[in-house]
Protein backbone atom coordinates (compact mmCIF):
# COMPACT_ATOMS: atom_id res chain seq x y z
CA UNK A 1 0.00 0.00 0.00
CA UNK A 2 1.29 3.71 -0.24
CA UNK A 3 2.55 5.49 2.37
CA UNK A 4 4.13 8.80 3.09
CA UNK A 5 6.54 8.65 6.63
CA UNK A 6 7.60 11.80 8.00
CA UNK A 7 9.52 10.87 11.05
CA UNK A 8 9.91 14.28 12.49
CA UNK A 9 7.05 15.88 14.50
CA UNK A 10 8.81 19.23 14.97
CA UNK A 11 11.72 20.71 14.30
CA UNK A 12 13.53 24.43 15.09
CA UNK A 13 15.90 26.42 12.83
CA UNK A 14 17.45 29.70 12.95
CA UNK A 15 16.63 32.39 10.79
CA UNK A 16 18.96 32.39 7.77
CA UNK A 17 20.11 28.54 8.57
CA UNK A 18 19.42 26.13 5.83
CA UNK A 19 16.98 23.03 6.69
CA UNK A 20 16.00 19.61 5.87
CA UNK A 21 12.68 18.05 6.34
CA UNK A 22 12.45 14.36 5.84
CA UNK A 23 10.22 11.91 3.42
CA UNK A 24 10.17 8.68 2.87
CA UNK A 25 7.81 6.77 0.86
CA UNK A 26 6.44 3.87 -0.18
CA UNK A 27 4.86 2.20 -3.35
CA UNK A 28 5.20 -0.27 -6.08
CA UNK A 29 4.36 1.84 -8.73
CA UNK A 30 7.24 2.96 -11.59
CA UNK A 31 5.29 6.13 -12.34
CA UNK A 32 4.43 8.32 -8.94
CA UNK A 33 5.03 12.21 -8.15
CA UNK A 34 6.11 13.68 -5.33
CA UNK A 35 4.70 17.13 -3.37
CA UNK A 36 5.89 19.21 -0.73
CA UNK A 37 3.20 21.62 0.76
CA UNK A 38 3.22 24.40 3.30
CA UNK A 39 0.09 25.00 5.79
CA UNK A 40 0.32 27.92 8.08
CA UNK A 41 -2.17 28.17 11.33
CA UNK A 42 -4.51 29.69 8.87
CA UNK A 43 -4.97 26.55 7.17
CA UNK A 44 -4.44 26.90 3.65
CA UNK A 45 -2.34 24.22 1.83
CA UNK A 46 0.48 26.30 -0.23
CA UNK A 47 2.40 24.07 -3.02
CA UNK A 48 6.11 24.25 -3.45
CA UNK A 49 7.43 21.59 -5.44
CA UNK A 50 7.01 18.85 -7.03
CA UNK A 51 9.04 15.95 -8.13
CA UNK A 52 8.05 13.31 -10.88
CA UNK A 53 9.78 9.83 -10.15
CA UNK A 54 11.36 9.78 -14.20
CA UNK A 55 12.39 13.11 -13.61
CA UNK A 56 16.76 12.84 -13.45
CA UNK A 57 17.35 16.14 -11.95
CA UNK A 58 16.06 17.41 -8.34
CA UNK A 59 13.52 20.17 -8.36
CA UNK A 60 14.13 23.67 -7.16
CA UNK A 61 11.76 26.01 -6.77
CA UNK A 62 13.52 29.59 -5.08
CA UNK A 63 14.58 28.78 -1.95
CA UNK A 64 13.33 25.05 -2.09
CA UNK A 65 14.35 22.35 -3.36
CA UNK A 66 14.13 18.79 -2.90
CA UNK A 67 16.81 15.73 -2.74
CA UNK A 68 15.19 13.04 -4.12
CA UNK A 69 16.61 9.60 -3.78
CA UNK A 70 14.98 7.06 -6.00
CA UNK A 71 16.47 3.80 -4.32
CA UNK A 72 16.02 5.03 -0.68
CA UNK A 73 12.33 6.37 -1.67
CA UNK A 74 13.67 9.72 -0.19
CA UNK A 75 12.36 12.88 -1.01
CA UNK A 76 13.93 15.63 1.50
CA UNK A 77 12.49 19.05 1.32
CA UNK A 78 15.94 21.76 2.11
CA UNK A 79 14.90 25.37 2.41
CA UNK A 80 17.55 27.28 2.31
CA UNK A 81 17.83 30.86 4.18
CA UNK A 82 14.91 30.40 6.09
CA UNK A 83 12.83 32.87 7.27
CA UNK A 84 10.39 33.97 10.21
CA UNK A 85 7.79 33.32 7.44
CA UNK A 86 8.64 29.77 6.97
CA UNK A 87 7.64 28.48 10.21
CA UNK A 88 4.41 26.61 9.39
CA UNK A 89 3.67 22.81 9.41
CA UNK A 90 4.83 20.75 5.98
CA UNK A 91 3.59 18.08 4.51
CA UNK A 92 5.15 15.14 2.08
CA UNK A 93 2.42 13.87 -0.30
CA UNK A 94 2.23 11.42 -2.94
CA UNK A 95 0.58 10.75 -6.11
CA UNK A 96 0.64 7.40 -7.56
CA UNK A 97 -0.06 6.47 -11.38
CA UNK A 98 1.63 9.90 -12.41
CA UNK A 99 2.20 11.22 -15.95
CA UNK A 100 -1.07 10.75 -17.07
CA UNK A 101 -2.79 8.79 -15.03
CA UNK A 102 -6.57 9.07 -13.90
CA UNK A 103 -6.25 10.43 -10.61
CA UNK A 104 -5.24 13.05 -8.58
CA UNK A 105 -5.40 11.74 -5.10
CA UNK A 106 -2.56 12.79 -2.95
CA UNK A 107 -1.34 10.52 0.21
CA UNK A 108 -0.45 12.83 2.74
CA UNK A 109 2.36 12.13 5.28
CA UNK A 110 1.50 13.18 9.07
CA UNK A 111 3.81 16.41 8.57
CA UNK A 112 6.67 18.14 10.25
CA UNK A 113 5.97 21.51 12.59
CA UNK A 114 8.71 24.12 11.72
CA UNK A 115 9.68 26.88 14.23
CA UNK A 116 12.24 29.48 12.66
CA UNK A 117 14.00 30.99 15.27
CA UNK A 118 15.15 35.10 15.40
CA UNK B 1 -5.68 35.10 -11.41
CA UNK B 2 -7.99 33.87 -8.14
CA UNK B 3 -7.38 30.82 -6.32
CA UNK B 4 -9.63 28.26 -4.65
CA UNK B 5 -12.26 29.58 -3.02
CA UNK B 6 -14.31 27.93 -0.10
CA UNK B 7 -17.70 28.60 1.53
CA UNK B 8 -18.09 28.79 4.40
CA UNK B 9 -15.34 29.16 6.26
CA UNK B 10 -16.53 28.73 9.37
CA UNK B 11 -19.56 26.42 10.19
CA UNK B 12 -21.10 25.47 13.34
CA UNK B 13 -23.20 22.13 13.14
CA UNK B 14 -25.49 19.89 15.56
CA UNK B 15 -25.12 15.91 15.17
CA UNK B 16 -27.90 14.83 13.02
CA UNK B 17 -27.96 17.71 10.99
CA UNK B 18 -26.19 18.12 7.33
CA UNK B 19 -23.60 20.05 5.81
CA UNK B 20 -23.23 21.32 2.66
CA UNK B 21 -20.03 22.67 1.85
CA UNK B 22 -18.83 24.51 -1.57
CA UNK B 23 -16.05 24.90 -3.70
CA UNK B 24 -14.84 26.65 -6.98
CA UNK B 25 -12.03 25.95 -8.28
CA UNK B 26 -9.29 28.18 -10.11
CA UNK B 27 -10.72 29.28 -13.45
CA UNK B 28 -9.97 26.58 -16.45
CA UNK B 29 -9.35 23.84 -13.77
CA UNK B 30 -11.53 21.22 -14.28
CA UNK B 31 -10.20 18.84 -11.12
CA UNK B 32 -11.60 19.28 -8.33
CA UNK B 33 -10.67 16.92 -5.19
CA UNK B 34 -11.83 17.26 -1.03
CA UNK B 35 -9.82 16.16 1.81
CA UNK B 36 -10.78 15.99 5.49
CA UNK B 37 -7.91 16.86 8.00
CA UNK B 38 -8.35 16.49 11.69
CA UNK B 39 -5.54 15.42 14.56
CA UNK B 40 -5.95 12.13 14.52
CA UNK B 41 -6.58 10.91 11.12
CA UNK B 42 -4.39 13.55 9.53
CA UNK B 43 -5.10 14.27 5.38
CA UNK B 44 -7.57 11.81 3.82
CA UNK B 45 -9.15 11.82 0.25
CA UNK B 46 -12.43 12.42 0.24
CA UNK B 47 -13.19 12.51 -3.46
CA UNK B 48 -12.12 13.93 -6.96
CA UNK B 49 -14.60 14.92 -9.44
CA UNK B 50 -13.25 15.40 -13.01
CA UNK B 51 -16.14 17.18 -15.95
CA UNK B 52 -18.77 16.31 -13.68
CA UNK B 53 -18.15 12.69 -12.85
CA UNK B 54 -16.62 11.41 -9.43
CA UNK B 55 -13.42 9.87 -10.13
CA UNK B 56 -12.30 8.64 -7.04
CA UNK B 57 -13.43 7.95 -4.03
CA UNK B 58 -11.70 7.88 -0.29
CA UNK B 59 -12.46 5.31 2.73
CA UNK B 60 -15.73 7.24 3.83
CA UNK B 61 -19.10 6.23 4.71
CA UNK B 62 -22.06 6.87 2.12
CA UNK B 63 -22.71 10.05 4.31
CA UNK B 64 -19.72 12.14 2.60
CA UNK B 65 -21.04 12.57 -0.99
CA UNK B 66 -20.00 14.97 -3.48
CA UNK B 67 -21.09 16.75 -7.00
CA UNK B 68 -19.65 18.63 -9.50
CA UNK B 69 -21.37 21.09 -11.58
CA UNK B 70 -20.91 21.84 -15.42
CA UNK B 71 -18.98 25.10 -14.37
CA UNK B 72 -16.57 22.81 -12.82
CA UNK B 73 -17.12 24.45 -9.30
CA UNK B 74 -18.06 21.48 -6.33
CA UNK B 75 -20.29 21.00 -3.73
CA UNK B 76 -19.90 18.22 -0.67
CA UNK B 77 -22.30 17.20 1.16
CA UNK B 78 -22.36 15.26 4.98
CA UNK B 79 -25.94 13.75 6.20
CA UNK B 80 -26.34 12.98 9.36
CA UNK B 81 -23.59 15.23 11.07
CA UNK B 82 -21.24 12.65 14.38
CA UNK B 83 -18.93 14.93 16.65
CA UNK B 84 -16.18 13.02 14.68
CA UNK B 85 -16.80 14.77 10.90
CA UNK B 86 -15.59 17.93 13.07
CA UNK B 87 -12.42 18.72 10.84
CA UNK B 88 -11.03 21.42 8.40
CA UNK B 89 -12.11 20.63 4.89
CA UNK B 90 -10.04 21.24 2.38
CA UNK B 91 -10.88 21.40 -1.39
CA UNK B 92 -8.21 21.38 -4.22
CA UNK B 93 -8.46 21.97 -8.02
CA UNK B 94 -6.26 21.03 -10.77
CA UNK B 95 -5.25 21.13 -14.57
CA UNK B 96 -2.83 19.02 -16.35
CA UNK B 97 0.41 21.42 -17.17
CA UNK B 98 2.16 19.03 -19.45
CA UNK B 99 4.46 15.93 -19.02
CA UNK B 100 1.92 14.42 -17.22
CA UNK B 101 2.26 16.83 -14.76
CA UNK B 102 -0.58 18.07 -12.52
CA UNK B 103 -0.65 20.03 -9.41
CA UNK B 104 -3.34 20.29 -7.03
CA UNK B 105 -3.97 24.17 -5.12
CA UNK B 106 -5.84 24.50 -2.29
CA UNK B 107 -8.65 26.65 -1.02
CA UNK B 108 -8.28 28.14 2.43
CA UNK B 109 -10.45 25.57 3.53
CA UNK B 110 -14.05 25.39 5.55
CA UNK B 111 -13.88 24.34 9.31
CA UNK B 112 -16.64 22.80 10.33
CA UNK B 113 -17.60 22.04 14.33
CA UNK B 114 -20.07 19.22 14.81
CA UNK B 115 -21.77 19.79 18.55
Amino acid sequence: AQKITQTQPGMFVQEKEAVTLDCTYDTSDQSYGLFWYKQPSSGEMIFLIYQGSYDEQNATEGRYSLNFQKARKSANLVISASQLGDSAMYFCAMREADYGGATNKLIFGTGTLLAVQP
Amino acid sequence: KAGVTQTPRYLIKTRGQQVTLSCSPISGHRSVSWYQQTPGQGLQFLFEYFSETQRNKGNFPGRFSGRQFSNSRSEMNVSTLELGDSALYLCASSRPTGGGQETQYFGPGTRLLVL
